[in-house]
């Protein structure tokens, strides 16, 4: 079946920096992938659909400028929490759809941001 | 906006017993039903998906109900084992891709 990776899978890091997460689909190419974030014992929120050559879509309340997406291939979407705040701590996970699939997203393992 | 809930939190239960997990949302207008499983810090797989215009589907112990008027659906796992130990989540998806996901509910299946 399709696999999609993430990486880091876990990341410590000082308040005020960047960081950057991959998502990779492994053995397909990926027109659209999905960014997701999930806070301790609540559910996946979706924070923004990517799209391969094209700006991201950004769902609402989702701070653009502080989440930045780049879908420069079809296999790679990239993640960047600038600024990143102990409040932006959470569990992100990352999902890619098949080319002319209607249902299927294959989701990645996620990735735990801590930011002290 | 579609809000989806899952009834109960967290279920624990002796191995061999049988789970009902249950899954609400507010907005009829689905696509289909997904259901996941998701182990502590890990990512998700999907376990049933369900059209809307099917009632039911099955795979081995797993058995998934959907009835869209009433906004409803329910996961059923026979004879647990505590390798089903795990949050069960539920996503409905709308005509576009965008998922709608439950909370999820925890399950423990004691040896």
């Amino acid at each position: 079946g399709a696999v999609v990776s993430q990486h880091p899978s876990r990341v410590i890091c000082k308040s005020g920096t960047s960081v950057k997460i991959e998502c990779r689909s492994l053995d397909f190419q990926a027109t659209t992938m999905f960014w997701y974030r999930q806070f301790p014992k609540q559910s996946l929120m979706l924070m923004a659909t990517s799209n391969e050559g094209s700006k991201a879509t950004y769902e609402q309340g989702v701070e653009k400028d502080k989440f930045l997406i780049n879908h420069a291939s079809l296999t790679l979407s990239t993640l960047t929490v600038t600024s990143a705040h102990p409040e932006d701590s959470s569990f992100y996970i990352c999902s890619a759809k098949l080319p002319f699939s209607t249902d299927t997203q294959y989701f990645g393992p996620g990735t735990r941001l801590t930011v002290l | 906006k579609q809000e989806v809930t899952q009834i109960p939190a967290a279920l624990s239960v002796p191995e061999g017993e049988n789970l009902v997990l249950n899954c609400s949302f507010t907005d009829s207008a689905i696509y289909n039903l997904q259901w996941f499983r998701q182990d502590p810090g890990k990512g998700l797989t999907s376990l049933l998906l369900i059209q809307s215009s099917q009632r039911e589907q099955t795979s081995g112990r797993l058995n998934a109900s959907l009835d869209k008027s009433s906004g409803r659906s329910t996961l059923y796992i026979a004879a647990s084992q505590p390798g089903d130990s795990a949050t069960y989540l539920c996503a409905v998806r709308p005509s576009d891709y965008k998922l709608s996901f439950g909370a999820g509910t925890t399950v423990t299946v004691r040896a």
